[in-house]
């Protein structure tokens, strides 16, 4: 039972040009959403979070999109940079406390950005 | 300030031996999470630590596996009786307390059982 799901492998974008990650989730009691960023050999990198009660959150470059009815967000990244190539996560966060507050992670989309 | 730290960042180990991994959370960080990405799949949760409290086990996947957090800070995953079917990189991530959002993660360690 994947309760979050990222169907695309992988994305290939221009850079300059936007880049749209998009992820589907099953489980409503998750009460955050977070985006991770991880490049080769690193560890997962924090890049940006969402409210369940939000539908929108901005941080320079990138937004994150909550569509809670369609149980589905989307990562936007614009414009796209040749750095910005990695491998994104999307995650939910349980809320019932405890070990609740573990991350549901999806399998992940590779960004490739072509200078 | 330092990060979260993993040793070793490779181990590679026969099948049926035991292997231990070392976590270094965020100084302060009262919240040690443990999961494993195995090959073209998504980080699996695995075991939860917080403060004091007894850790939340539910992640793990047999009997073979266990953690432990001495002193609230550094923590030991083991895996006794390794299969192939245990290699994946196994990361360690903390955060603040479980109030806090985000978790920040190590750089894993790479675990292959031959």
């Amino acid at each position: 039972d994947q309760q979050v799901k990222q169907n695309s492998p992988s994305l290939s974008v221009q850079e300059g040009r936007i880049s749209i990650l998009n992820c589907d989730y099953t489980n409503s009691m998750f009460d955050y959403f977070l985006w991770y960023k991880k490049y080769p050999a690193e560890g997962p990198t924090f890049l940006i979070s969402i409210s369940s009660i939000k539908d929108k959150n901005e941080d320079g470059r990138f937004t994150v999109f909550l569509n809670k009815s369609a149980k589905h967000l989307s990562l936007h990244i614009v414009p796209s940079q040749p750095g910005d190539s990695a491998v994104y996560f999307c995650a939910g966060r349980g809320n019932s406390g405890g070990s609740n507050y573990k991350l549901t992670f999806g399998k992940g989309t590779l960004l490739t950005v072509n200078p | 300030g330092a990060g979260v730290s993993q040793s070793p960042s490779n181990k590679v180990t026969e099948k049926g031996k035991d292997v231990e991994l070392r976590c270094d959370p965020i100084s302060g960080h009262t919240a040690l999470y443990w999961y494993r990405q195995s090959l073209g799949q998504g980080l699996e949760f695995l075991i939860y630590f917080q403060g004091n409290s007894a850790p939340d086990k539910s992640g793990l996947p047999s009997d073979r596996f266990s953690a432990e957090r001495t002193g609230g800070s550094v923590s030991t995953l083991t895996i006794q009786r390794t299969q192939q079917e245990d290699s994946a990189v196994y990361l360690c991530a903390s955060s603040p307390g479980t109030a806090g959002v985000v978790q920040y993660f190590g750089p894993g360690t790479r675990l292959t059982v031959t």
